[in-house]
């Protein structure tokens, strides 16, 4: 099984609809969450961190749940600049410890 | 700030050749940074972790002779791809991860594509 696991996508939806991301973790000791958004040919960029209260960003809401270890990105009326690669991140609690990505979901929103 | 530079940005070399690869944090203190592998279409996989003024960690399956690590400053990490090869091509990244304690998240640089012919 997978450190981390995503919707493998693609996801294709129009423009203004919702749509929502599922990540899964293996580790229970998995302290810290990410999500970040990968544009073709580019770096890795923090889209926002994942608390355990959830958290908003404007369209972007993110939760955790640990009971069943599973975080979600939802993102409300997409646009096309949302097209994008989002990559779930887990790391453990130690600053110096790595982190783990998933294996992204692909999301192209169309006109 | 927290931006962190790649160089080059891209490289073409021979097959049996040499390629070194920079990655600079320019507004901060790194003692960690990771170096990734990103093929295409695929996510970024964790190489190594390298710690400044100690020997870097490697993945299972990353050959440590093969791609050589240097961590000599807190502001500069290398990756030396030895004796390249076609199936080496790929896009390398390079992250930071801050000193400072309050931050536990890793600023990446944009990246490094390699081309072997």
């Amino acid at each position: 099984r997978k450190e981390v696991e995503q919707d493998p996508g693609p996801f294709n939806v129009p423009e203004g609809a919702t749509v929502a991301f599922n990540c899964t973790y293996s580790n229970s000791a998995s302290q810290s969450f990410f999500w970040y958004r990968q544009d073709c040919r580019k770096e890795p960029k923090l889209l926002m961190s994942v608390y355990s209260s959830g958290n908003e960003d404007g369209r972007f809401t993110a939760q955790l749940n640990r009971a069943s270890q599973y975080i979600s990105l939802l993102i409300r009326d997409s646009k096309l600049s949302d097209s994008a690669t989002y990559l779930c991140v887990v790391k453990e609690y130690s600053s110096a410890s790595k982190i783990i990505f998933g294996s992204g979901t692909r999301l192209s929103i169309r006109p | 700030g927290a931006v962190v530079s790649q160089h080059p940005s891209w490289v073409i070399c021979k097959s049996g050749t040499s390629v070194k690869i920079e990655c600079r944090s320019l507004d901060f203190q790194a003692t960690t940074m990771f170096w990734y592998r990103q093929f295409p279409k695929q996510s970024l996989m964790l190489m190594a972790t390298s710690n400044e003024g100690s020997k870097a960690t490697y993945e299972q399956g990353v050959e440590k002779d093969k791609f050589l690590i240097n961590h000599a400053s807190l502001t500069l990490s290398t990756l030396t791809v030895t004796s390249a090869h076609p199936e080496d091509s790929s896009f390398y990244i390079c992250s930071a991860l801050p000193d400072r304690l309050i931050s536990y998240e890793q600023y990446f640089g944009p990246g490094t594509r390699l081309t072997v012919t």
